[in-house]
């Protein structure tokens, strides 16, 4: 049992470099999530979706895209990194019925750091 | 809109010592979900407990447990006999509805000392 994996896990770049965070759930959950964690803030939503080929914004989108082309992957680009885009990335998966919202299964993160 | 806020940001505790982590939420749902989860120093998010809006009742889970009051939005989380292992940050979060996104605390890092 995989759970959710993200890759990569740790990662530096350049400013204006561009990357594309992987996130992969073997669960079969229908809704997928990017968190960002930075100091005193607790997480905050970025982009999610509740199905294959659909997404939406949350709380901090600029500066971020995301794709869901199969139920198991949700992708996270930064077309143009910022160093305002260090953080720590966490990807979650969660069933959509209320009797399995038991909680959100979290990826181990990605520590990104833009120079 | 919904929001969590943890006003805690620190707590530093003597290993033994009972400690209590606090978690006010707003919302506007009547149905909503409560979560605590911990984050140690490894950095992975571990889940520990879900409460319903409907289910009031207090928990116990072994030293931890958690009380629930919606009369004043809070669902605290206490530690009996602390131990350095319990050292983490956590976070309270809150999502209205199953498959919502979670709204998180800023979270409480708990320094427990031997």
């Amino acid at each position: 049992n995989a759970g959710v994996t993200q890759t990569p896990k740790f990662r530096v770049l350049k400013t204006g470099q561009s990357m594309t965070l992987l996130c992969a759930q073997d669960m079969n959950h229908e809704y997928m999530y990017w968190y960002r964690q930075d100091p005193g803030m607790g997480l905050r939503l970025i982009h999610y979706s509740v199905g294959e080929g659909t997404t939406a914004k949350g709380e901090v989108p600029d500066g971020y895209n995301v794709s869901r082309l199969k139920k198991q992957n949700f992708l996270l680009g930064l077309e143009s990194a910022a160093p305002s885009q260090t953080s720590v990335y966490f990807c979650a998966s969660s069933y959509a019925q209320s009797t399995y919202n038991y909680g959100y299964t979290f990826g181990s993160g990605t520590r990104l750091t833009v120079v | 809109a919904q929001k969590v806020t943890q006003a805690q940001t620190e707590i530093s505790v003597v290993e033994k010592e009972d400690v209590t982590l606090d978690c006010v939420y707003e919302t506007r749902d009547t149905t909503y979900y409560l979560f605590w989860y911990k984050q140690p120093p490894s950095g992975e998010l571990v889940f520990l407990i879900r409460r319903n809006s409907f289910d009031e009742q207090n928990e116990i889970s072994g030293r931890y447990s958690w009380n629930f009051q919606k009369s004043t939005s809070s669902f605290n989380f206490t530690i009996t006999a602390s131990q350095v292992v319990d050292s983490a940050v956590y976070f309270c979060a809150l999502t209205r509805n199953a498959g919502n996104m979670l709204t998180f605390g800023g979270g409480t890092r708990l320094m427990v000392k031997p």
